[in-house]
């Protein structure tokens, strides 16, 4: 079982609802990580945020908002989707760069089950 | 190479058969390269994170090599199992805080 957990598992929605997804780890890890993956393409970077500040945003469209209430706690905020906004939907967590660097390139990912989004 | 590519994309083999697959990535500006087996309705698990030049790592069955000059990485696994099954992702990271970039993976099925 992952130590990772993501609901939830399956998530319908319309184009003018708002969801969130929600991601939760008790590893003590510092990095928390949304990626987004389409069918038989590589999972991609969306946000990351390390000690709950946000490090990373890869030009993400503004209906989706991160945020990290703590260093356990990540949500994913959705709001006004487009059908192609339908995807697998990961999270991760890392043990996060040391204090004063920027990177922890060395530390693997653990990653939760997904949560499955379909935007109709 | 400008991205993480992988190869083949996907393999078919025979319980007990040795397998290896590719991971090419750019050669500059390398911090690390990680390995992630994916079964299917399971979340991608870590198998390896390689960081120096002519790193080997063995975990069981599996094991990888690096070669960060020429810019590509080796997974072995050896005597195949049907338990084996699942996509093998590969993702390098360029020490830009925390990114990986992720290749398409080469899925593995291995047949009794």
């Amino acid at each position: 079982d992952t130590e990772v957990t993501q609901t939830p598992k399956h998530l319908v929605m319309g184009m003018t609802n708002k969801k969130s997804l929600k991601c939760e780890q008790h590893m003590g890890h510092r990095a928390m990580y949304w990626y987004k993956q389409k069918a038989k393409k590589p999972p991609e970077l969306m946000f990351v945020y390390s000690y709950e500040k946000l490090s990373i945003n890869e030009s993400v469209p503004s209906r989706f908002s991160p945020e990290c209430p703590n260093s356990s706690l990540l949500n994913l905020h959705l709001h006004a989707l487009q059908p192609e906004d339908s995807a697998l939907y990961l999270c991760a967590s890392s043990q996060g760069p040391m204090k004063g660097q920027t990177s922890s390139y060395n530390s693997p990912l653990h990653f939760g089950n997904g949560t499955r989004l379909t935007v109709t | 190479i400008l991205n993480v590519e992988q190869s083949p994309q996907s393999l078919h083999v025979q319980e007990g058969d040795s397998t290896n697959f590719t991971c090419s990535f750019p050669s500059s500006n390398f911090y690390a390269l990680h390995w992630y087996r994916w079964e299917t309705a399971k979340s991608p698990e870590a198998l390896f994170v390689m960081t120096l030049n002519g790193d080997e790592k063995k975990k069981g069955r599996i094991s990888a090599t690096l070669n960060t000059k020429e810019g590509y990485s080796y997974l072995y696994i050896k005597g195949s199992q049907p338990e084996d099954s699942a996509t093998y992702l590969c993702a390098h990271n360029t020490g830009t805080a925390s990114k990986l970039t992720f290749g398409t993976g080469t899925r593995l099925q291995v047949t009794l």
